[in-house]
This record gives C-alpha cells, sequence and structure tokens, in this order.
C-alpha cells in the first residue's frame, strides 16, 4: 500500500523560502500526478499545484509566480518550493497522490509556520 | 479563480440524514462537473469519500459506506453529498472539489456535528 511521508522546515521567517519533500514508498511512482495542497489553520484546503512523473507541473494561478514543484523519480521523491513567504502562508502542507483527478492518498501534513 | 460555497456547519440527529451542499459560482454548471467529496476529522488529513458527476459517472471510495453518496440539484447549480442513518462517527469537517481550468478548487468545508 502506497505511504506518503513528508518533511522539511516548520518554522520559518517572513521572505524566506518554503521547502518541502514527500517522499513515496511502497507504489508506483509514475501514471500519477504527485499534488500538494495546503490547509491554514481552522480553515479550508488549498490546491497548490501537481507535477507528472515526466516532469510536467500544473499550479494554482494564485499562487505560481511563487511555486516550484520537482520531481525526483530516482528517489521517488517529489518537492515544493514557496518563495517569499508571509504569515498568510503558515498552514498544514499535504502532499498527495492524485490518479485521473481523485486526489486519493495524502501525506500525514506538516504544518509550517511563517513568524518573525 | 472558481470558489465552491458551503455552509460552515451542519448539524444532524444519529440515525437521520444530513445533506451537505456544495455549490457553485454562477457561470460554471454543475451539470458539467464532477464533484469530489473528502472527509477529515481532527488531526488528520483529509480521506476520499466518492465523486459524483452523474447516476451513471460516480465513484465510492475504497472501503466507504454506501450510506455515503452524491448528488446533484442543478436548479441551486449544487453538488449534494448524502449521509444517511448519521453516525456518532460521522462527525468531521466535509470538503467538496472540482476541477476547473485544469485547476482543483475546494469549497471552504463543512463542519458537520453528530448531536
Amino acid at each position: 500500500q502506497v505511504q506518503l511521508q513528508q518533511w522539511g522546515a516548520g518554522l520559518l521567517k517572513p521572505s524566506e523560502t518554503l521547502s518541502l519533500t514527500c517522499a513515496v514508498y511502497g507504489g508506483s511512482f509514475s501514471g500519477y500526478y504527485w499534488t500538494w495542497v495546503r490547509q491554514p489553520p481552522g480553515k479550508g484546503l488549498e490546491w497548490i499545484g501537481e507535477i507528472r512523473h515526466s516532469g510536467s507541473t500544473n499550479c494554482n494561478p494564485s499562487l505560481k509566480s511563487r511555486v516550484t514543484i520537482s520531481i525526483d523519480t530516482s528517489k521517488n521523491q517529489f518537492s515544493l518550493k514557496l518563495t517569499s513567504v508571509t504569515a498568510a502562508d503558515t498552514a498544514v502542507y499535504y502532499c498527495a497522490r492524485d490518479l485521473e483527478g481523485t486526489i486519493g492518498t495524502w501525506g500525514q501534513g506538516i504544518l509550517v509556520t511563517v513568524s518573525s | 479563480q472558481a470558489v465552491l460555497t458551503q455552509p460552515s456547519s451542519l448539524s444532524a440527529s444519529p440515525g437521520a440524514s444530513a445533506s451537505l451542499t456544495c455549490t457553485l459560482p454562477g457561470g460554471i454548471n454543475v451539470g458539467s462537473y464532477t464533484i469530489y467529496w473528502y472527509q477529515q476529522k481532527p488531526g488528520s488529513p483529509p480521506q476520499y469519500l466518492l465523486r459524483y458527476k452523474s447516476d451513471s459517472d460516480k465513484h465510492q471510495g475504497s472501503g466507504v459506506p454506501s450510506r455515503f453518496s452524491g448528488s446533484k440539484d442543478a436548479s441551486a447549480n449544487a453538488g449534494i453529498l448524502v449521509i444517511s442513518g448519521v453516525q456518532s462517527d460521522d462527525e468531521a469537517d466535509y470538503h467538496c472539489m472540482i476541477w476547473h481550468t485544469s485547476a482543483a478548487v475546494f469549497g471552504g468545508g463543512t463542519q458537520l456535528t453528530v448531536l
């Protein structure tokens, strides 16, 4: 059964770059979209973007200028970078697997706090 | 960007049915979209429940009880998650989602309380 394990810095200062990585265990890495979703405390979910095994990406237009999603197929990992963070970027960040539009498998989530 | 509207909270009695709505903005016809539903309990990631486009185009998540079902209300331009025979374990946040212009769009979520 596929599992997603994510890690990265949990506390950032304003203007720094958020960097998270998600490793995929126990399943195929190809044929899926690998996805990032975030959830500010007490609020709803926000789709950040996704990447295919081929490296093609698709991002939320509202975040596109600050987001980079990359993939390392040799390690079955994909990563998120979000530049110039502010307090509004404080959220639980989830990595997830999307098959034909269904985000069916999620990582455990990591809280990233932006504070001076 | 499209924004899906969900009531922030809903309460239901055990054994009753609960209908959770997800309203699409004007200009986006619910009939053209697949509505995805997710359940999220405190401290846990969302879990996929089901997707619904029509009675002939729908999918139930693995292990999701049949008392969770999807439908649409075309007159309200809304997707609906129906929970029949509500149980205490159904107390959770429920999120709807669509794909619009190659981007996933979520609603704000509905907190279901089982009284």
